[in-house]
Formats: structure tokens, C-alpha cells, sequence
């Protein structure tokens, strides 16, 4: 069974642009959480949708929003990027219930310049 | 406010000995507890978990230990390999409200000595 894929690896972007990042999860999974991680901060939650509704949300400015579809896909958007931006994105898939393990995928690395 | 906490940032163990690695949490609400292997420019991968009714969970070299008294967890891996060198985190949730947010430690990096 295929895992859990991020596109694009990597990205370049400059202050105050915005960015798209996509999340395909495993098949037959419904829910997808996305997670930043820096060397300051550690892994640090950002948001979980399942079922295309945004269920659970860390916190993180309003610059950072997603959304899933119907197929459970699941795109990020940041919104006048900073440099502070700049980090590892990883999203990770599950079946959504309760004590489900997540998995995750390999990431999309922005840097912010 | 660091709810889930590992506080050696690196270990080195020899070939085939023992490694142990530790996680203590503060938030008495998560029960279910998770351990990922992260390699550099990979996303974490799953080891192993354990739910808060169990003391114990083993899956091959793997074992999880809880103490949920001193909110305390470990992970034991027994034989060390060279292969096993990498970053591991600690994860926790809180899983009645079909919560999936994961808050993670700070993570250590272990080093398998040949």
C-alpha cells in the first residue's frame, strides 16, 4: 500500500509571498494532520481535517490555513510568508478514530527568503 | 509550556547493548503515546505505541514501558543496531474525543556505536 505523499519536496519562496502545499494520504484513510517542524520549536501541530471539516486546530496565526477534499486530500496554504516560515511541513494520515495510529509522509522543506 | 518532555537531547550506546530512551509528560489527560523514528529529510515513522491500560507493549526489539503514576514512559530497544541511529520523538493524545492533534517531545538522537 502506498504512503503517505508531500508535494512539492522542496520550495523557495521570498517574504510575503504565499504557498500551496498538497498531502495525499494512504488510501482509505480520512483524516490528515499537518505539523511544523523547526529546530527551535520542535514538531508542532497545526491543523487535522477529516472528512473535508477542519476538526482540530493548534495554535498558529490565521496566515495558516488548509483544507481537504473529498477524496481526502489535503492542500496547506500560507498566506505573506515569513522568514520564521521556514521549516520542515509534514502531514500525516490516518483512519480518524480514536488511538489511530498517524503516518506520516516526507515532508516539503520551505525555505523563506 | 512543554507537555511532553525528553530530556536527553542525544545518547550514544554500544552495538548490542540496550538503548533507553525516555519521555515524561505533564498532562494527566493524554492516553495514548506513541514513538517515531525520524532519519534527516524523512518524516517520522511509527514504531510502536502504547494505550494507557497497558504497563507494557512489545513488537519485536521494540518495548514501550508506562508509568502512568510518575507520567513517565520509555522506550527499550534490545539489541541495539547501527541501523537503529536516529532522532526519536515521544508523541501523546488525547483519544476520547477522537482527537488526532499529537503533541510531541523535543526529541533524541541516538547513536548505535559499532
Amino acid at each position: 500500500k502506498a504512503g503517505v505523499t508531500q508535494t512539492p519536496r522542496y520550495l523557495i519562496k521570498t517574504r510575503g509571498q504565499q504557498v500551496t502545499l498538497s498531502c495525499s494520504p494512504i488510501s482509505g484513510h480520512r483524516s490528515v494532520s499537518w505539523y511544523q517542524q523547526t529546530p527551535g520549536q520542535g514538531l508542532q501541530f497545526l491543523f487535522e481535517y477529516f472528512s473535508e471539516t477542519q476538526r482540530n486546530k493548534g495554535n498558529f496565526p490565521g496566515r495558516f490555513s488548509g483544507r481537504q477534499f473529498s477524496n481526502s486530500r489535503s492542500e496547506m496554504n500560507v498566506s505573506t510568508l515569513e522568514l520564521g516560515d521556514s521549516a520542515l511541513y509534514l502531514c500525516a494520515s490516518s483512519f480518524g478514530g480514536p488511538g489511530e495510529t498517524q503516518y506520516f509522509g516526507p515532508g516539503t522543506r520551505l525555505l523563506v527568503l | 509550556d512543554q507537555q511532553v518532555k525528553q530530556n536527553s537531547p542525544s545518547l550514544s550506546v554500544q552495538e548490542g547493548r540496550i538503548s533507553i530512551l525516555n519521555c515524561d509528560y505533564t498532562n494527566s489527560m493524554f492516553d495514548y503515546f506513541l514513538w517515531y523514528k525520524k532519519y534527516p529529510a524523512e518524516g517520522p515513522t511509527f514504531l510502536i505505541s502504547i494505550s494507557s491500560i497497558k504497563d507494557k507493549n512489545e513488537d519485536g526489539r521494540f518495548t514501550v514501558f508506562l508509568n502512568k503514576s510518575a507520567k513517565h514512559l520509555s522506550l527499550h530497544i534490545v539489541p541495539s543496531q547501527p541501523g537503529d541511529s536516529a532522532v526519536y520523538f515521544c508523541a501523546a493524545s488525547i483519544t476520547n474525543f477522537g482527537n488526532e492533534k499529537l503533541t510531541f517531545g523535543t526529541g533524541t538522537r541516538l547513536t548505535i556505536i559499532p
